[in-house]
């Protein structure tokens, strides 16, 4: 199989603070991964893409001082979403690919910014 | 940029009966996967389409991919509850990057 973790799954923090999320793909090297957000009842909007030692790649309109993903191993990648505001409350989504086209999803991370 | 449209956005049906979604591309594509959402969890991969007119089959699930590979469809045969979630179409174009059609959200009345 192929299995992605997220952590944390659920996340509450107070407007201006920093959270991060960690996506680990725990039984395959993960040569790209991809991170989504979902709002209620809406499809998965693409945020950005990270390949292993290189920079992230990042969508139209996504911030990339806001959103800092860094990744680090073929295993790892984390968002960091920096001075957070409520309306970057969302479902947090990575995914990892091990070939050219399927990708493997994580559970998500609910994020709340009160 | 490239944009991936489905239809319907949601879709009640009793068990039994059929259902049809469907995805259409602004631009040719290399693949087109389709994933299942259940309420609270993330999307799980079902099925890839790389091939002009590809037709594959799991079950009750048939899933077709248009000869020039810019449209798609996925039915359900003699839906069952266990089939209720929002099933997204996504495409994949020449930079891998995959975009997600709006979903189709089936509920099933038993």
């Amino acid at each position: 199989g192929a299995v992605v973790s997220q952590h944390p799954s659920w996340v509450i923090c107070k407007s201006g603070t920093s959270v991060k999320i960690e996506c680990r793909s725990l039984d395959f090297q993960a040569t790209t991964m991809f991170w989504y957000r979902q709002f209620p009842k809406q499809s998965l909007m693409l945020m950005a893409t990270s390949n292993e030692g290189s920079k992230a790649t990042y969508e139209q309109g996504v911030e990339k001082d806001k959103f800092l993903i860094n990744h680090a191993s073929l295993t790892l990648s984390t968002l960091t979403v920096t001075s957070a505001h409520p309306e970057d409350s969302s479902f947090y989504i990575c995914s990892g690919t091990k070939g050219p086209y399927e990708q493997y999803f994580g559970p998500g991370t609910r994020l709340t910014v009160t | 940029g490239q944009q991936v449209m489905q239809i319907p956005q949601y879709q009640h049906v009793q068990e039994g009966e059929d259902f049809t979604t469907y995805c259409n591309s602004s631009t040719t594509l290399s693949n087109i996967q389709w994933y299942k959402q259940r309420p609270g969890g993330h999307p799980v991969f079902l099925i890839q389409l790389v091939k002009s007119g590809e037709v594959k089959k799991q079950k009750r699930l048939t899933f077709q991919f248009g000869e020039a590979k810019k449209n798609s469809s996925l039915h359900i045969t003699a839906t069952q509850t266990t089939d209720v979630g929002t099933y997204f179409c996504a495409g994949s174009g020449n930079t891998g990057k995959l975009i997600f059609g709006q979903g189709t959200t089936l509920q099933v009345k038993p």
